[in-house]
């Protein structure tokens, strides 16, 4: 069964400082999806990132990036020069296509406190 | 914005009763996803539609069902409340093919007395 692990529950950070969310999957497909969300205050889910397990290539996005191994089932995220309005809980997700089903599998999230 | 609208934003009610939450998909998603988002459980996928036909169930109850209209807005429906049923309940649409990138709604508040 899929399983997602963000061993983190709160980190609080000053602002400018860099931090990384850390996400750790278990899946039983060869072909899987990883994805960010990030859960500001106001509640909504807002989408960050996908990534597909054939993709290891990392990347920076602004702020943002990712780290992704395969090796070690981790799928990382940075923000780099932190600010306050970072600060939001952020959830891995991965997601398992089985015979069309797409429903994602979530962290328990980490709640990221960005400090002025 | 994400594109995905649910009405009503927030909703009160009692123990026993039924509700029905809306969403409309962002235009030309033809999927549609629930979730439930509660302190205790977490995020956990409720159900799938897709093209007004469900394709996959997750820990959804029996006591709550969804459907797909033809006009690909969809409606959760959740009977029997119990207190435990409070929590923010999410939609999300994506394009429909494998695995797309699911955008999510704003969600409903949903507090059972």
């Amino acid at each position: 069964a899929q399983k997602v692990t963000q061993a983190q529950t709160e980190i609080s950070v000053v602002e400018k400082e860099d931090v990384t969310l850390d996400c750790v999957y278990e899946t039983r497909d060869t072909t899987y999806y990883l994805f960010w969300y990030k859960q500001p205050p106001s509640g909504e889910l807002v989408f960050l990132i996908r990534r597909n397990s054939f993709d290891e290539q990392n990347e920076i996005s602004g702020r943002y990036s990712w780290n992704f191994q395969k090796s070690t089932s981790s799928f990382n995220f940075t923000i780099t020069a932190s600010q306050v309005v970072d600060s939001a809980v952020y959830f891995c997700a991965e997601g398992y296509s089985g015979g069309g089903a797409d429903g994602l599998t979530f962290g328990k999230g980490t709640h990221l406190i960005i400090q002025p | 914005d994400s594109g995905v609208t649910q009405t009503p934003k927030h909703l009160i009610t009692a123990t026993g009763q039924r509700v029905t939450l809306r969403c409309s998909p962002r235009s030309g998603d033809l999927s549609v996803y629930w979730y439930q988002q509660s302190l205790d459980q977490g995020l956990q996928f409720l159900i799938q539609y897709y093209n007004g036909e469900e394709r996959a169930k997750g820990n959804i109850l029996e006591r709550f069902s969804a459907q797909q209209f033809p006009d690909l807005h969809s409606e959760l429906n959740l009977s029997s409340l119990e207190l435990g049923d409070s929590a923010l309940y999410f939609c999300a649409s994506s394009g429909g093919g494998t695995l797309n990138t699911q955008y999510f709604g704003p969600g409903t508040r949903l507090t059972v007395l």
